[in-house]
């Protein structure tokens, strides 16, 4: 069964910094490239960020580059987000998924930055 | 950016009625070296993740009932529901991946009558 499950989440305040973590399994996690999508309370999706299949390119949203870090485990079958600096508008749920067309989706792990 | 206009942006029906869903981008999402268009549709019901419906526009990710299908090309795109059951009740979105940052649509709202 595919599967991916995202930990790391919580409270945190303003400026501080959080490491998301997502775990895949049920496919071969380095044939893909992977993405986080975020959805802030009651509104829509949002792209955040991707990465290649080894790791080599990344790209990212504008309201997150220089503070974000999207990463990689192929060994582990692992994604990561390193957000630093965080501010209140990156309060939302955070979504692991398979990059372009996402076939599949994490349950989410809720970010909220408040003081 | 590209961005995506979904239209409407709610939408009220009875069971058993076909549905249309529209979404246009403000560019072309066509691309020439394959002709595919770079255009994904997801259901998500309250509480739940996003699930895939379509994706190159008009093609049904495995499992997605026929009652789904997908339409349109270069910049102006339709989600058509036929026969809808209560179970599709939800938000749906469009997503173009043919260039960063990908962009959704704000989302159509599928409710009962």
């Amino acid at each position: 069964e595919v599967q991916l499950v995202e930990s790391g989440g919580g409270l945190v305040q303003p400026g501080r910094s959080l490491k998301l973590s997502c775990a895949a399994s049920g496919f071969t996690f380095s044939d893909y490239y992977m993405a986080w999508v975020r959805q802030a309370p009651t509104k829509g999706l949002e792209w955040v960020a991707s990465i290649s299949y080894d790791g080599g390119s990344t790209y990212y949203r504008d309201s997150v580059k220089g503070r974000f870090t999207i990463s990689r485990d192929n060994a582990k079958s692992s994604l990561y987000l390193q957000m630093d600096s965080l501010r209140s508008e990156d309060t939302a749920t955070y979504y692991c998924t398979t990059d372009r067309w996402a076939w599949t989706w994490g349950q989410g792990v809720m970010v909220t930055v408040s003081s | 950016d590209i961005v995506m206009t979904q239209s409407p942006s709610s939408l009220a029906v009875s069971a058993g009625e076909t549905v249309t869903i529209n979404c246009k981008s403000s560019q072309s999402l066509l691309y020439s070296g394959n002709q595919k268009n770079y255009l994904a549709w997801y259901q998500q019901k309250p509480g739940q993740s996003p699930k895939l419906l379509i994706y190159w526009a008009s093609t049904r990710q495995s499992g997605v009932p026929d009652r789904f299908i997908g339409s349109g090309s270069g910049t102006d795109f339709t989600l058509t529901i036929s026969s809808v059951q209560a179970e599709d009740l939800a938000i749906y979105y469009c997503q173009q991946y043919y260039d960063t940052p990908y962009t959704f649509g704000a989302g159509t709202k599928l409710e009962l009558k």
